[in-house]
């Protein structure tokens, strides 16, 4: 799976807008974006996804640019629950592409 | 609808034993993957199963094997138990077709190898 760059860390906060970034520059015509974040203690859980236009959910939002080569999801007010790590996943969408490649993710504090 | 369930949550074994750890997925999901996670490595995928047929595998020794039943719960098995091999299992089951649609993760189940 082609690779993706997030920031180790970021801080925001509560009720405020808060902008992850994701890199993505050997992306392919067929890769989608999905994002999934973990809570302290818990199990990944699935956030958003997309393809080549921008999505919204009752999470997030999830903003693709025009070359795709990077993507960026919106939390639009934060709240302590929102405190996790943000992992940004490119998957293939061909025949035996059927895991998650996670990186390091980006670790979001939300401070009151 | 009920999540992914794993059993048991907490785990310890010694060296060399073997372990299994057990994973039902939400109702009407055939695809169960498992992954572990551990501080150094992060999360990294095992394998997945779909419809009792190992479809993907990733790069664990031959010590970690799955299998995957007619009603899609699934195991998995490590033996001769390493102390590297503590970690978090996760598993996360998926509809059908997990490159496009979410994968629903389970609470883990935390292996403690002595």
């Amino acid at each position: 799976d082609a690779k993706t760059t997030q920031p180790n860390s970021m801080e925001s906060n509560e009720e405020e807008p808060v902008h992850l970034p994701c890199n993505h520059s050997t992306i392919s015509g067929t890769d989608y974006i999905h994002w999934y974040r973990q809570l302290p203690s818990q199990g990944p859980e699935y956030v958003i996804h997309g393809l080549t236009s921008n999505v919204n959910n009752r999470m997030a939002s999830l903003a693709i640019a025009e070359d795709r080569k990077s993507s960026t999801l919106i939390l639009h007010r934060a709240t302590l629950r929102d405190a996790a790590v943000y992992y940004c996943i490119l998957r293939e969408s061909g025949a035996g592409s059927y895991q998650l490649t996670f990186g390091k993710g980006t670790k979001l504090s939300v401070i009151p | 609808k009920a999540g992914v369930t794993q059993t048991p949550r907490y785990l310890i074994k010694t060296r060399g034993q073997q372990v299994t750890l057990s994973c039902s997925p939400i109702s009407g999901h055939r695809s169960v993957s498992w992954y572990q996670q551990t501080p150094g490595q992060g999360l990294q995928f095992l394998f997945e199963y779909f419809s009792e047929t190992q479809r993907n595998k990733g790069n664990f020794p031959g010590r970690f094997s799955g299998r995957q039943f007619s009603n899609s719960r699934s195991e998995m098995n490590v033996s001769t138990l390493e102390l590297g091999d503590s970690a978090l299992y996760l598993c996360a089951s998926s509809l059908e077709v997990a490159g496009r649609n979410e994968q629903f993760f389970g609470p883990g189940t935390r292996l403690t190898v002595l």
